[in-house]
Order: structure tokens, then sequence, then C-alpha cells
């Protein structure tokens, strides 16, 4: 199974800062992963598939990049609502894996 | 609209089954495929189980194979999962995410339901 790992595990920013997560794989899933944003007692919501396009209805300060095994999420201005926990998640091979998780908290 | 609806879910003891549904409304059910991930108190998502679109394919994680079953009814839009032997790590919010592709193998989950509670507990 393809272990995703992701840092920081909390990243502390400020509303108009800018934040970069990061997401390693344990072997190369091409450019097989998406990001989802979970918000306290709600649902995840797709971001970002095939590491670097936004899904429908995405704000374009919300860009991934990488390939193989290293992969990032960078939302250039932090807006209120954009305070959540991020997850990757791999499909290259089954079982499909998510990584643990980053926290993003207002600092 | 794209609507998922999760359902069955409870307070069951170990060792007993539990049939989670998933309604679908808004898009070709038929058309995609479908997977269920759950998500522990306080943890982080875990992938369950996929269904292809015309329920010719499944692959499930290590953690439930051989006691949970996924399966599909396209004529009433309705996604399911059987859980047996259930256990005390089983219990989760259960979603049943939609799949971008036939496959399920594709470009992410677009679509997620708000979830079912599942407790497992003597």
């Amino acid at each position: 199974e393809i272990v995703l790992t992701q840092s920081p595990a909390t990243l502390s920013l400020s509303p108009g800062e800018r934040a970069t997560l990061s997401c390693r794989a344990s072997q190369s899933v091409s450019s097989y992963l998406a990001w989802y944003q979970q918000k306290p007692g709600q649902a995840p919501r797709l971001l970002i598939y095939d590491a670097s396009n936004r899904a429908t209805g995405i704000p374009a300060r919300f860009s991934g990049s990488g390939s193989g095994t290293d992969f990032t999420l960078t939302i250039s201005s932090l807006e209120p609502e954009d305070f959540a926990v991020y997850y990757c998640q791999q499909r290259t091979n089954w079982p499909i894996t998510f990584g643990q998780g980053t926290r993003l908290e207002v600092k | 609209q794209v609507h998922l609806v999760e359902s069955g879910g409870g307070e069951v003891q170990p060792g007993r089954s539990l049939r989670l549904s998933c309604a679908a409304s808004g898009f070709t059910f038929s058309s995609y495929g479908m997977h269920w991930v759950r998500q522990a108190p306080g943890k982080g998502l875990e992938w369950v189980a996929v269904i292809s679109n015309d329920g010719t394919n499944k692959y499930y994680a290590d953690s439930v194979k051989g006691r949970f079953t996924i399966s599909r009814d396209n004529s009433k839009n309705t996604l399911y999962l059987q859980m047996n032997s259930l256990r005390a790590d089983d219990t989760a919010v259960y979603y049943c995410p939609k799949d971008t592709t036939a496959s399920g193998g594709g470009h992410g989950m677009d679509v997620w339901g708000q979830g079912t509670t599942v407790t497992v507990s003597s």
C-alpha cells in the first residue's frame, strides 16, 4: 500500500498569508494525486485532482503542483473560510490511500 | 442538483451486522463509480471500498475485506454497504462519495454526502 505523509501536521498562519502544504508518497503516484478540504462537521470537498487541476468551483487562490512522490498544495492568500483540515489522496494503486491530514489554523 | 444521502447507521453490538444505503440524485448514477470512505471520531479519512458503474469491479481496504460487501442497484440509484462481523474499530462516520469516472479509479471524489454514523459498542 502507498503511504502518504503530510507535513506539517498543523500550520498556523494569518489571513492574507500564503500557505504551503506538503504531501509525500512512499512510492511514485505519477500525477494521480488529489487534495480535499474538510471543515468541522462537514464532508470533505475536492479541491485539486491529478496534482494540479482545480475542481469545479474552486477559487484560483488554490493551486497544486508536483509529480512522482512530492506534492504541494498552495493557498496564495488565506481567506477566513480556508482554515480547515486538508487531505491528500492517491489513486495510482489499490487500495486508495489518504494522508493523515494537515490542520490549517488561525495564528 | 447533485445529491448523495447516506442512511442506515446506528449503534450495534460487536459481531453484528448493518447495511448502509446511499441514495443518489441529480446525476446519471449508472455512469459513475462509487466509494465508501469512513472517518473515525477525531481521525482522518480512510477509504473503505469502491464499485465500478456497472458493479462488475469491486475493491476493498484490507481492514474490511471479507467482512464488508459493496453493491449497487442502478435501477434505484442506490449504493449499499453490507457490514458483517462489526468491530469497535469500525466506529466511524461513513460517506459514499461519487467518483469522476465509471471505473472508480478516476480523478478524485467530487460529490460527497453528509455521512451516516456507525457506532459499534457493547
